[in-house]
């Protein structure tokens, strides 16, 4: 199976400031099967990233997804503070599909 | 889009089972495939399987592989989850979802607790 580690556990950052969030993955990921995730307390997830890059329905551009093989990076340019949550990647390419562990971002 | 509506909070005795509904509307049910995620308290998101509804193929996690069915009933646009065995790690919340990601169901806490 498939292992996504994400990094930082957390990141602790001011409204306006740019997030970047690390997966890295165990094997290689095609790039069609990556796909970011971000999740507020007592909610269902919301897909944010699709296909590494393209950002689902609705998500403000100032979410944007890269990456390639086995590191993808997501990145918010600037912090709003509604963006302050969890934030997970997840690979479909490969069964079992997974999820990587987490990315906290909270206010400074 | 697709609206998924999943079954109320349950509450069961170790070593039971425990089968959890997801009701999808608004879209053609045997277009998407349907996935299971568990989350315990206070943890990430954990792949338990999927179906595709269209042809009734299911893939499960090996961690849960045995232990765990997924069906699907295109009459009333229904997924169901069973889980047997279970063991107080399992108490989480599951949510379904829609292949895709877009949609998802509200989420199922399930207790499990003597």
């Amino acid at each position: 199976e498939i292992v996504l580690t994400q990094s930082p556990g957390t990141l602790s950052l001011s409204p306006g400031a740019r997030a970047t969030l690390s997966c890295r993955a165990s094997q290689s990921v095609s790039s069609h099967y990556l796909a970011w995730y971000q999740q507020k307390p007592g909610q269902a997830p919301r897909l944010l990233i699709y296909g590494t890059s393209t950002r689902a329905s609705g998500i403000p551009d100032r979410f944007s997804g890269s990456g390639s093989g086995t590191d993808f990076t997501l990145t918010i340019s600037r912090l709003e503070s509604e963006d302050f949550a969890v934030y997970y990647c997840q690979q479909s390419g490969s069964s079992p599909w997974t999820f990587g562990q987490g990315t906290k971002v909270e206010i400074k | 889009q697709v609206q998924l509506v999943q079954s109320g909070a349950e509450v069961k005795k170790p070593g039971s089972s425990v089968k959890v509904s997801c009701k999808a509307s608004g879209g053609t049910f045997t277009k998407f495939a349907i996935s299971w995620v568990r989350q315990a308290p206070g943890q990430g998101l954990e792949y338990v399987g999927r179906i595709i509804t269209i042809i009734d193929v299911t893939d499960y996690a090996p961690k849960f592989q045995g232990r765990v069915t997924i069906t699907a009933d295109k009459s009333t646009s229904t997924s169901y989850m069973e889980l047997s065995g279970l063991t107080s790690e399992d108490t989480a919340i599951f949510y379904c979802a829609e292949d895709a990601g877009i949609s998802w169901g509200q989420g199922t806490l399930v207790t499990v607790s003597s």
